[in-house]
């Protein structure tokens, strides 16, 4: 059964410009992390970011944040001043069953 | 960062040979790896968890008898697809928590069976 839930195939941003990505799940754990992975044509999976459940305050790293809401079971990635590099899939992944969802394609217009 | 090295990066055989995976964790010890497969345009499916020490466990549909995993070391895992088909093209991925920054993946291997 599908755990993660990424609802946007494809996604398209103008470069310097922020988007969003979803990512839905579903656990009965109360004690679990959340990421993006980046995987880019090379294949090579890169953490983006993690979100620790028992954590309100939301990740940041540079231009990567999310926003976490628990009871939501959301998990969404803003990416702020798209470049170019940040061309890629990005996959959503729960540890509480190692599972990814079906990923979103980001594309970077310059 | 952690890094989890995964050989060959490529491998080509002949239909009903074998063909063994390696994923090591270069600076950390890891009693548990994560074994993946994804085809093109799809996501990761987990295969298969390895545990240092003991069996691996493997998720539904996956052949273990077809997919063999040895977790000889706190550093190595091996994947070793057997009697393989065509039908078992595909990317594989380890992966293994470093206990810092979460999970981190080897570069992975694209197998082509001929």
């Amino acid at each position: 059964a599908q755990t993660v839930t990424q609802s946007q195939p494809e996604m398209s941003v103008q470069e310097a410009e922020t988007v969003t990505l979803s990512c839905t799940y579903d656990t009965s754990e109360s004690d679990y992390y959340l990421f993006w992975y980046k995987q880019p044509p090379s294949r090579q999976m890169i953490l983006v970011i993690r979100q620790e459940a028992y954590k309100q305050q939301n990740a940041t790293e540079n231009r990567f944040s999310v926003n976490f809401q628990k009871a939501a079971k959301s998990f969404s990635l803003k990416i702020s001043d798209s470049q170019l590099g940040d061309a890629a899939m990005y996959f959503c992944y729960n540890n509480n069953d190692m599972r990814f969802g079906a990923g979103t394609r980001l594309t970077v217009k310059p | 960062g952690a890094v989890v090295s995964q050989h060959p990066s490529r491998v080509i055989c002949k239909s009903g040979t074998s063909v063994k995976i390696e994923c090591r964790s270069l600076d950390f010890q890891a009693t548990t790896m994560f074994w993946y497969r994804q085809f093109p345009k799809q996501s990761l499916m987990l295969m298969a968890t390895s545990n240092e020490g003991s069996k691996a466990t493997y998720e539904q549909g996956v052949e273990k008898d077809k997919f063999l995993i040895n977790h000889a070391s706190l550093t190595l895992s091996t994947l070793t697809v057997t009697s393989a088909h065509p039908e078992d093209s595909s990317f594989y991925i380890c992966s293994a928590d470093d206990g810092i920054y979460g999970y981190t993946f080897g570069s992975g291997t694209r197998l082509t069976v001929v």
